[in-house]
């Protein structure tokens, strides 16, 4: 099974500031990699897929980039509508394994 | 656009089974297989299995398996997962939704969406 590690766990980001977020997969999953967002009570929406397009509908102050092992979500200028846990995924290899997430909070 | 609608919230005793619903509505699953994923409370998401609905094929993930049965319904576009011999770890939101699609029994790699809107199992005594 593939082993997606978040970093950070935490994030404390002020409105208008860069978030940057990490996932590393133990092993390389090309770039069959998906970014989502998921609000308190809401279901998980996807963000990215292919490591770096971004979805129908969201912003372009969302970016993905990385490939193999290393991955990277980049919010460029965050919105209050943003704060929220991130999840990374790959899509490479079953099962299918998502990382822990990153919590973006208002610092 | 096809939407996922899920079943309402369960409360179950320890030991009985729970049966949750995933409906496409606005349209069919088509080819497209459906997974459920589930999350528990405070926690991250969790891959249970999937299903190609057209062919009524499941896999599951090994930590589920012989505990989780999922099927499908073609003529009511419904994808149902069944967990039996819950325990109060069960407790959590399930989640399903649409992944790859399919030509017979093999999968394209693809990202999930959309999801449905989650349904909470409470197992209490």
């Amino acid at each position: 099974e593939i082993v997606m590690t978040q970093s950070p766990a935490t994030l404390s980001v002020s409105p208008g500031e860069r978030a940057t977020l990490s996932c590393r997969a133990s092993q390389s999953v090309g770039t069959n990699l998906a970014w989502y967002q998921q609000k308190s009570g809401q279901a998980p929406r996807l963000l990215i897929y292919g490591a770096s397009t971004r979805a129908t509908g969201i912003p372009a102050r969302f970016s993905g980039s990385g490939s193999g092992t290393e991955f990277t979500l980049t919010i460029s200028s965050l919105q209050s509508e943003d704060f929220a846990v991130y999840y990374c995924q790959q899509y490479n290899n079953w099962p299918k394994t998502f990382g822990h997430g990153t919590k973006v909070e208002i610092k | 656009q096809v939407q996922l609608v899920q079943s309402g919230a369960e409360v179950k005793k320890p030991g009985s089974s729970v049966k949750v619903s995933c409906k496409a509505s606005g349209g069919s699953f088509g080819g497209y297989s459906v997974t459920w994923v589930r999350q528990a409370p405070g926690q991250g998401l969790e891959w249970m299995g999937r299903i190609i609905p057209i062919l009524g094929v499941a896999t599951y993930a090994q930590k589920f398996q012989g505990r989780v049965t999922i099927t499908s319904d073609k003529s009511a576009s419904t994808v149902y997962m069944d967990v039996s011999s819950l325990r109060s770890d069960d407790t959590a939101v399930y989640f399903c939704a649409r992944g790859g699609y399919c030509s017979g029994a093999t999968c394209m790699r693809r990202w999930f969406d959309p999801w449905g809107q989650g349904t909470l199992v409470t197992v209490s005594s």
